[in-house]
């Protein structure tokens, strides 16, 4: 199957750093990417929906100001958590929407973060 | 608020026993079921989807799915699992009137299989 890929898997950063992650589609272009966020024990919960060449949509209680995404080109999104804290510690997931299929999503295999 | 649920967070079962995993939606109108599984240290990979039509729905691996919409669950089953099945299973809807791709999830269920 299709293969995304996200850097750095794991990551330490103090507290009040910002930390960008990236989110890539291998052999496919995906003109619409998805952040997810995942809490221990807790169900994956959609961040933003990216789509490229545009802003992306944030959903409800998300502040686009603390999680800047930037969809640069159909292979490539970005999560920036900026001015990081201790609270932003989680588990952070993409996923594409492959071609022509609005059901079809593609997964990465996750970056966890950790702010000390 | 709308809201998928699994009804078990672990299951711990032995090779060859069956397996049934819970999920119910809340969303009143068109949706799209699909069944996630995410191996020990391995991304999300979808194991089967229902869209419309037959409501048993069969997907990889033996794994197969009903959709009972009167009860608004689609609950997963396998009839004899085997050791490779440890993994963590995750529900996920998508409501019909939604943009492409917002899903959303149930808390998931880490199932263990003893050997």
């Amino acid at each position: 199957g299709a293969v995304v890929s996200q850097h750095p898997s794991r990551v330490i950063c103090k507290s009040g750093t910002s930390v960008k992650i990236e989110c890539r589609s291998l052999d496919f272009q995906a003109t619409t990417m998805f952040w997810y966020r995942q809490f221990p024990k807790k169900s994956l919960m959609l961040m933003a929906t990216s789509n490229e060449g545009s802003k992306a949509t944030y959903e409800q209680g998300v502040e686009k100001d603390k999680f800047l995404i930037n969809h640069a080109s159909l292979t490539l999104s970005t999560l920036t958590v900026t001015s990081a804290h201790p609270e932003d510690s989680s588990f952070y997931i993409c996923s594409a929407d492959f071609p022509l299929s609005t059901d079809t999503q593609y997964f990465g295999p996750g970056t966890r973060l950790t702010v000390l | 608020a709308q809201s998928v649920s699994q009804h078990n967070h672990h299951v711990i079962l032995s090779e060859a026993a069956s397996l049934e995993l819970g999920c119910n939606y809340s969303y009143g109108g068109t949706v799209n079921l699909f069944w996630y599984v995410q191996y020990p240290g391995q991304h999300l990979q979808l194991l089967l989807k229902y869209f419309s039509g037959d409501p048993l729905v069969k997907g990889i691996k033996g794994f197969e799915a009903e959709f009972i919409k009167s009860k608004f669950s689609f609950n997963l089953r396998k009839p004899s699992v085997q050791w490779s099945d440890t993994a963590e299973y995750f529900c996920a809807v998508k409501r019909g009137t939604d943009s492409w791709g917002k899903f959303q999830f149930g808390a998931g269920t880490q199932v263990v299989v003893t050997p």
